[in-house]
């Protein structure tokens, strides 16, 4: 299986909080990331959080990781049309210079 | 954040061609970049980690012949599809590495025809 997991879609209502969940496989992950990707664009960092840490929050982002459970989420806050898009959950692993992605979750945000 | 640019951001190209995507990163030096592949609606697949100064490190299935990567300076890495087909349209992003985070071009559309 894969070795990042995320559901592939998420819908909200705009003002509404969302929660876009990862699980991982790989216990050795040092950084977890949470990148976002527009339609026909690139990929745009958004957080990271080091391994050690358990919550991150930067603005209207907060990133929460269960190192036991091997679970990493992101919390958007006041959701707004513009934060519609597919979010990517990664992975780096010790000694490892790549990334492991998730196959990301789009997000839809009504109106 | 650090900016990393492509270019061409999109490409339309005869069968047999070959095309030249160039990624630099703008604002650091990256002595590690990745180029990824991306097939609509799904993940990005890495294609190759490329070193500069070094040879590329190619991912299990990727045709290091076909695609062609050349990291001369800290600032900027090129991948070549050479004898591009059909098959080779897709869209292809370039990323740098700034420890601990990568930070992604914009990508570049390969449309083969």
């Amino acid at each position: 299986g894969e070795d990042v997991e995320q559901s592939l879609f998420l819908s909200v209502r705009e003002g509404d909080s969302s929660v876009i969940n990862c699980t991982y496989t790989d216990s050795s992950s040092t950084y977890l990331y949470w990148y976002k990707q527009e339609p026909g664009a690139g990929l745009q960092l958004l957080t990271y959080i080091f391994s050690n840490m358990d919550m991150k929050q930067d603005q209207r982002l907060t990133v929460l990781l269960n190192k036991k459970d091997k679970h990493l989420s992101l919390r958007i806050a006041d959701t707004q049309t513009g934060d519609s898009a597919i979010y990517f959950c990664a992975e780096r692993r010790m000694n490892n210079n790549d990334m492991r992605f998730g196959a990301g979750t789009r997000l839809t945000v009504k109106p | 954040g650090a900016v990393v640019s492509q270019h061409p951001s999109w490409v339309i190209c005869k069968s047999g061609t070959s095309v030249k995507i160039e990624c630099r990163s703008l604002d650091f030096q990256a002595t590690t970049m990745f180029w990824y592949r991306q097939f609509p609606k799904q993940s990005l697949m890495l294609m190759a980690t490329s070193n500069e100064g070094s040879k590329a490190t190619y991912e299990q299935g990727v045709e290091k012949d076909k695609f062609l990567i050349n990291h001369a300076s800290l600032t900027l890495s090129t991948l070549t599809v050479t004898s591009a087909h059909p098959e080779d349209s897709s869209f292809y992003i370039c990323s740098a590495a700034d420890p601990p985070t990568q930070y992604f071009g914009p990508g570049t559309r390969l449309l083969v025809l």
